[in-house]
């Protein structure tokens, strides 16, 4: 897998967009970018992810560099429910997910 | 509701004892994924099932158990159970294996072993 780092914590205010940075600079050219978001104790939850053009849904943006080096997950109208650990996954094989510490985005009023 | 159910959703026994944890795919997926969480570790993966068929492995200790049945739902067997095996245990679900399809996470079974 290539190795994700991501900023530990981050603040937003409800409302305003959040942007979460990953840098993912030893991703290799079939290595998808995913992103996944843990509320408190819950299951994690899909959020969306892409290869090489930006991606849009129903929840999110993703913006991917040009040189695949690193990626934005932008939530465009943050609510306190966006609070939770949101992570980066550049996954070899998709089939075994490693998670790492991810970011801390808390949400305030 | 990402449609993967899991049973139970508390389990409370002691060290030594041996503990089923059953998972429900979403409708039409295929391939199922089990994931432990513990406070020192995060979120782990154990084992990926198939179409009922083993087909990935992660750091699953000998003493842990899966498979998948028929009707595509999966049991998670803990066997000997020690304290440090106390954690969440997640359930995942995705439609293929192999290819970039997203896992769709259950609400988890929160194991505590005295």
């Amino acid at each position: 897998d290539a190795k994700t780092t991501q900023p530990t914590s981050m603040d937003c205010a409800e409302g305003r967009a959040a942007n979460l940075p990953c840098n993912h600079s030893t991703i290799s050219g079939n290595e998808y970018v995913y992103w996944y978001r843990q509320i408190h104790s819950q299951g994690p939850q899909y959020i969306i992810h892409g290869l090489k053009n930006n991606e849009t849904n129903e929840m999110a943006s993703l913006i991917i560099t040009e040189d695949r080096k690193s990626s934005t997950l932008i939530l465009p109208h943050a609510t306190l429910r966006d609070t939770a650990v949101y992570y980066c996954i550049a996954p070899l094989n998709t089939d075994k997910l490693i998670f790492g510490t991810g970011t801390r985005l808390q949400v305030f009023p | 509701d990402s449609g993967v159910t899991q049973t139970p959703k508390h389990l409370i026994t002691a060290t030594g004892q041996r503990v089923t944890l059953r998972c429900s795919p979403r409708s039409g997926d295929l391939s199922v994924y089990w994931y432990q969480q513990s406070l020192d570790q995060g979120l782990q993966f154990l084992i990926q099932y198939y179409n009922g068929e083993e087909r990935a492995k992660g750091n699953i200790l000998e003493r842990f158990s899966a498979q998948q049945f028929p009707d595509l739902h999966s049991e998670l067997n803990l066997s000997s159970l020690e304290l440090g095996d106390s954690a969440l245990y997640f359930c995942a679900s995705s439609v293929g294996a192999g290819v970039p399809y997203e896992q769709y996470f259950g609400p988890g079974t929160r194991l505590t072993v005295t």
